[in-house]
């Protein structure tokens, strides 16, 4: 397998467009994560997925992130409109259940100018 | 919620010397307790995890303890290498999945 693979591996916009970022996570595996990291508040879980449906979204910071996972291979993190805060790297996970490993993705570095 | 602490922030050894970090956790629902190494520009990597049933377990050169009475667990990493020489996260998990990191240990081994 190819493990989780995540799109794009760089992001720069400006403040105020939509940004999505895309995740394929391992095939078999029925759990999804999304999170955030940055120096200032280190790795923060956003939400995450069961059997393509959000379990726990209490960590997505604001109502301008939202998150779907649409079928079992593939899930986006939106973010609009986008502010210069955003700025982290967001990071995708995937496991095969909620008590083993998770494998996490390469990231996405998002800058918002 | 949860919450995880980690120390040291920072740890610089000597090639061959062992180096220990140290993760509490707050929520005694927590039974998961898995390590990750982050390289540059890399995602988290799982070097090592214990559940809450097993007070101890080894992997070659890297072992991990917790004690669940006092709510914390302790990643031992022995004749370290430069190649050792990462960012470490513990985390704690519960049942349904739930995560919460530490703040990240940056190891620096010496040659």
């Amino acid at each position: 397998d190819a493990g989780v693979i995540q799109s794009p591996r760089h992001e720069v916009t400006e403040m105020g467009q939509e940004v999505t970022l895309r995740c394929k996570p391992i095939s078999g595996h029925d759990y999804l994560f999304w999170y955030r990291q940055t120096m200032m508040r280190g790795l923060e879980l956003l939400i995450y997925f069961n059997n393509n449906v959000p379990i726990d979204d209490s960590g997505m910071p604001e109502d301008r992130f939202s998150a779907k996972m649409p079928n079992a291979s593939f899930s986006t993190l939106k973010i609009q409109p986008s502010e210069p805060r955003d700025s982290a790297v967001y990071f995708c996970a995937s496991s095969f259940t909620s008590r083993h490993e998770q494998y996490f993705g390469p990231g996405t570095r998002l800058t918002v100018t | 919620g949860e919450n995880v602490e980690q120390h040291p922030s920072t740890l610089s050894v000597q090639e061959g010397d062992s180096a220990v970090i140290k993760c509490t956790y707050s929520d005694s629902a927590s039974n998961y307790f898995p390590w990750y190494k982050q390289e540059l520009g890399k995602g988290p990597q799982l070097i090592i995890d214990i559940r809450s049933n097993v007070g101890e377990k080894k992997d070659q050169r890297i072992a991990v303890t917790l004690n669940k009475t006092a709510k914390h667990f302790s990643l031992h990493i022995t004749e370290t290498q430069p190649e050792d020489s990462a960012v470490y996260f513990c985390a704690a998990f519960t049942n349904a999945g739930k995560s919460t990191f530490g703040d990240g240990t940056t190891l620096t081994v010496k040659p």
